[in-house]
Formats: C-alpha cells, sequence, structure tokens
C-alpha cells in the first residue's frame, strides 16, 4: 500500500499534550518522518527515525511508533505549534516516497 | 548548512513543459548519500512526491507522473531540475526541492528511515493561458 492516513484536525488547549497520528501499511517497516508547515512558508523537519530530532527543534516535539500507526507528540503545546503536520515513509515497496494528506493542529 | 532554491518561470501555457531548476549551496551534490527530490503541493492540499535523483544519475518517479516527469542533474553547477511536459491547470502548484536522506536499518527494530531536509523555500507555478 502507497497511502497513509493521518486526521484532517486535532486541537489542544495551549500547555496540554495532542497526539498527532498517521496510519499505513508500510509503518510496519519503516520509521515516519514528521514535518511542520506553517502558513506561506516550506515545511520543516521535526522527528525523524526512531524519535530524533533536527537542531534546533524544541523537546517538546517526540515521535513514536507501533504496529502500522506513527505518532508525532507534542508535551506541553504552544501557541507557535499551531501549524499543518505531515507524516512521510516509504510505500511498501520500499522505492517510493509517501506524505499523509496532513493534520492541522490548532492550539486553543 | 545545506541550503537549497527554487527558480524558474512563475507562469507556464498549458500543454507546455514546466521547467524548474534547483542549486544547492554549502555543500556538493557529487558527495554521494543524498537523493535530491522535487516535492508539490498544490494550493490548499498536501505535499506530492515528485521523484528524486542521485548524484549518479539515477532517478525514481512517482508512478502517477512518471510519464511526463524528467529530473536531471548537473554536478557542475551543483543544481538539479525537474521538467513536468503537457501540463494542465492541475498541474499549479508550489514546487519544493529537497534533499531526501536514507538512513542505515535500525539494528534493533529492523526498520528503515528517510527524511527530506533541508527544503527550499517553494515556487508557485501557475499553468494558464
Amino acid at each position: 500500500s502507497s497511502e497513509l492516513t493521518q486526521d484532517p484536525a486535532v486541537s489542544v488547549a495551549l500547555g496540554q499534550t495532542v497526539r498527532i497520528t498517521c496510519q499505513g501499511d508500510s509503518l510496519r517497516s519503516y520509521y515516519a518522518s514528521w514535518y511542520q508547515q506553517k502558513p506561506g512558508q516550506a515545511p520543516v523537519l521535526v522527528i525523524y527515525g526512531k524519535n530524533n530530532r533536527p537542531s534546533g527543534i524544541p523537546d517538546r516535539f517526540s515521535g513514536s511508533s507501533s504496529g502500522n500507526t506513527a505518532s508525532l507528540t507534542i508535551t506541553g503545546a504552544q501557541a507557535e505549534d499551531e501549524a499543518d503536520y505531515y507524516c512521510n515513509s516509504r510505500d511498501s515497496s520500499g522505492n517510493q516516497e509517501v506524505f499523509g494528506g496532513g493534520t492541522k493542529l490548532t492550539v486553543l | 548548512q545545506v541550503q537549497l532554491q527554487e527558480s524558474g518561470p512563475g507562469l507556464v501555457k498549458p500543454s507546455q513543459t514546466l521547467s524548474l531548476t534547483c542549486t544547492v549551496s554549502g555543500g556538493s551534490i557529487s558527495s554521494g548519500g543524498y537523493y535530491w527530490s522535487w516535492i508539490r503541493q498544490h494550493p490548499g492540499k498536501g505535499l506530492e512526491w515528485i521523484g528524486y535523483i542521485y548524484y549518479s544519475g539515477s532517478t525514481y518517479y512517482n508512478p502517477s507522473l512518471k510519464s511526463l516527469v524528467t529530473i536531471s542533474v548537473d554536478t557542475s553547477k551543483n543544481q538539479f531540475s525537474l521538467k513536468l511536459s503537457s501540463v494542465t491547470a492541475a498541474d499549479t502548484a508550489v514546487y519544493y526541492c529537497a534533499r531526501l536522506t536514507r538512513g542505515d536499518r535500525d539494528f534493533w527494530s529492523g526498520y528503515f528511515t528517510g527524511w527530506f531536509d533541508p527544503w527550499g523555500q517553494g515556487t508557485l507555478v501557475t499553468v494558464s493561458s
């Protein structure tokens, strides 16, 4: 399968914890990477591999994986975390890159 | 610090060929280990991977676009390019170039990993007569 499925929208109260999920058969063999995109800007990598953060990404961002589901967790969400979040992985063949449909995160 | 910058026409007529170039600075395409990629985003929509090229010239394309896409590399200029033929209004999108890293298989889990970083700022291409 070449599909990654994300919830279209999620909301979280300021300072609370939110989990954004990504489902797909390929996630049983491939870690997802996660990207944050704010309006009018290019996506920014926030999590890759098992649970790695690029330099400059706050440690409130973390990643995990179980079965066919990858998760991005934001612990203590901040107003500046309001954005669209996309997961990415390879398809089951290992050749094609695929993105989830994106999750719009609203911080209340 | 590697940086990527897209360039090319912002307006293309239907049935013509869309051509974009991505210039890489702060690192060499020829150094190997990375897959130089194109990704697009239709207005208000999600991300769509178009394809990638390795510095050696090996390519892989999204099957849904394969017949229309050509990605090439010019190592002497540290650039790679995208050509999308026979465009229609449906090809109107922001086009991004990005560097794809495919990491080693995790010893404990057996999982593979990969990520796109960095990205260019993106360039809007409108297909219209």
